[in-house]
């Protein structure tokens, strides 16, 4: 069965950090990996995802992820955080003859101190 | 039109009663799911409809019912519940049922059972 593991439950940075979440899985075959991010009181939102392609993908808010085949692995990177990056952070995957059922990591709070 | 809308906001109801939770998309997407989170905890999948076709169910308690009136709607009848199940209730939308899609997700509707 597919999983995923977010290592750190609890990121505590200082404003102009750089920032950076581990995740990883556990499935064989073709995978499609997403980043959302969770802001206190509000919804679920994509923050990037990977399909194909350039194993580095950039998404919004200036946060990039790296694709590592041979380490199972999809990190989240930041150059420097804002206060405002305070937020739950889930890594997700999906296989693709999974039918769409997208699989959480247990997520990453990240504080950010101003 | 980007959104995923979930009414209602906020929901009570004691054991013996029954609700439903509805959720609306208008982005022409053709897979919409239920997801369960509990507090700190990631999304968990409840349901996956595609093409308004029950197309996963995760072993998911009778107690709860989905409907996919149409390709806009989807609804969760809930019946019989129990305080375990108070949690927040979300709704996702995708543009297609494969693995290939990013998921939208709506804010939520958060159950208390009493």
């Amino acid at each position: 069965a597919q999983s995923v593991s977010q290592h750190n439950h609890h990121v505590i940075l200082s404003e102009a950090a750089s920032l950076e979440l581990g995740c990883n899985y556990s499935y064989g075959g073709t995978v499609n990996l997403f980043w959302y991010v969770q802001y206190p009181g509000q919804h679920l939102q994509l923050l990037l995802k990977y399909f194909s392609g350039d194993p580095l993908v950039k998404g919004i808010k200036g946060f990039e992820a790296e694709f590592i085949k041979s380490k199972f692995s999809f990190n989240l990177r930041k150059p420097s955080v804002q206060w405002s990056d305070t937020a739950e952070y889930f890594c997700a995957v999906n296989a693709n003859n999974q039918g769409g059922k997208l699989i959480f990591g247990q997520g990453t709070e990240l504080s950010v101190k101003p | 039109d980007t959104e995923v809308t979930q009414t209602p906001k906020h929901l009570v109801m004691g054991m013996t009663n029954k609700k439903s939770l509805k959720c609306e998309q208008h982005m022409g997407h053709r897979a919409m799911y239920w997801y369960k989170q509990k507090a700190k905890k990631p999304p968990e999948l409840m349901f996956v409809y595609s093409y308004e076709k029950l197309s996963i169910n995760e072993s998911v308690p009778s107690r709860f019912s989905p409907e996919c009136p149409n390709s806009s709607l989807l609804n969760l009848h809930l019946h019989a519940l129990q305080p375990e199940d108070s949690a927040l209730y979300l709704c996702a939308s995708s543009p297609g049922g494969g693995g290939t899609y990013e998921q939208y997700f709506g804010p939520g509707t958060r159950l208390t059972v009493t």
